[in-house]
């Protein structure tokens, strides 16, 4: 089956570090990619991963390991406008479907 | 700047009424897709469409048909609408080719059927 995991919710203080995890099984694999989501709005584009190792862009960083399937993002020097949901995708082939985490809602406390 | 647009933000219809969901985008896309989005659950795919006339059945399409007479103009058709599709409907388009080949995200229509 295909399948990602992502925890639900997470906490975290602003101006610190946060690494939200994300796991995934599918048939085949072209790529990972994380997107934002803001309460209420569309998600959108941050970052796509194909080759293991750290793509770094600003304070946001993510990561892939194909061995092990597994990705993570890692967002630094927190601030409140990152409070939003995090969704990872799998494309588990070069055609059109992308296989979608539930989520992970991150809520920055000052 | 890159756009999509949905026809509304938020629409209350009642059981049984037909419904449509329009998404347009200014991108000259090939790609475009419609989604679902319920809360604890990923975005679920209703249909795509790989250009214009084309579509395909993405996982949940039961209940849902579609339409792609312009390639800048994807509709959602609800032919019946039923209480379990009250949800949010998000439309993505997508530049076929291009290095990442990311979606870009309409900002969603919150629907509720009574």
């Amino acid at each position: 089956g295909q399948n990602i995991d992502q925890p639900t919710e997470m906490t975290a203080t602003e101006g610190a570090i946060v690494q939200i995890n994300c796991t995934y099984q599918t048939s085949g694999f072209n790529g990972l990619f994380w997107y934002q989501q803001h309460a209420g709005e569309a998600p959108t584009f941050l970052s796509y991963n194909v080759l293991d190792g750290l793509e770094e862009k600003g304070r946001f960083s993510s990561f892939l390991s194909r061995s092990k399937g597994y990705s993570y993002l890692l967002l630094k020097e927190l601030q409140m406008k990152d409070s939003a949901s995090y969704l990872c995708a799998s494309r588990p082939d070069s055609n059109y479907q992308l296989i979608w985490g539930a989520g992970t809602k991150l809520i920055i406390k000052p | 700047d890159v756009k999509v647009t949905q026809s509304s933000r938020y629409l209350v219809k009642r059981t049984g009424e037909k419904v449509f969901l329009e998404c347009v985008q200014d991108m000259d896309h090939e790609n475009m897709f419609w989604y679902r989005q319920d809360p604890g659950l990923g975005l679920r795919l209703i249909y795509f469409s790989y250009d214009v006339k084309m579509k395909e059945k993405g996982d949940i399409p039961e209940g849902y048909s579609v339409s792609r007479e312009k390639k800048e103009r994807f509709s959602l058709i609800l032919e019946s609408a039923s209480t379990n599709q009250t949800s949010m409907y998000l439309c993505a388009s997508r530049k076929q080719g291009s290095r990442i080949e990311q979606q870009f995200f309409g900002p969603g229509t919150r629907l509720t059927v009574l």
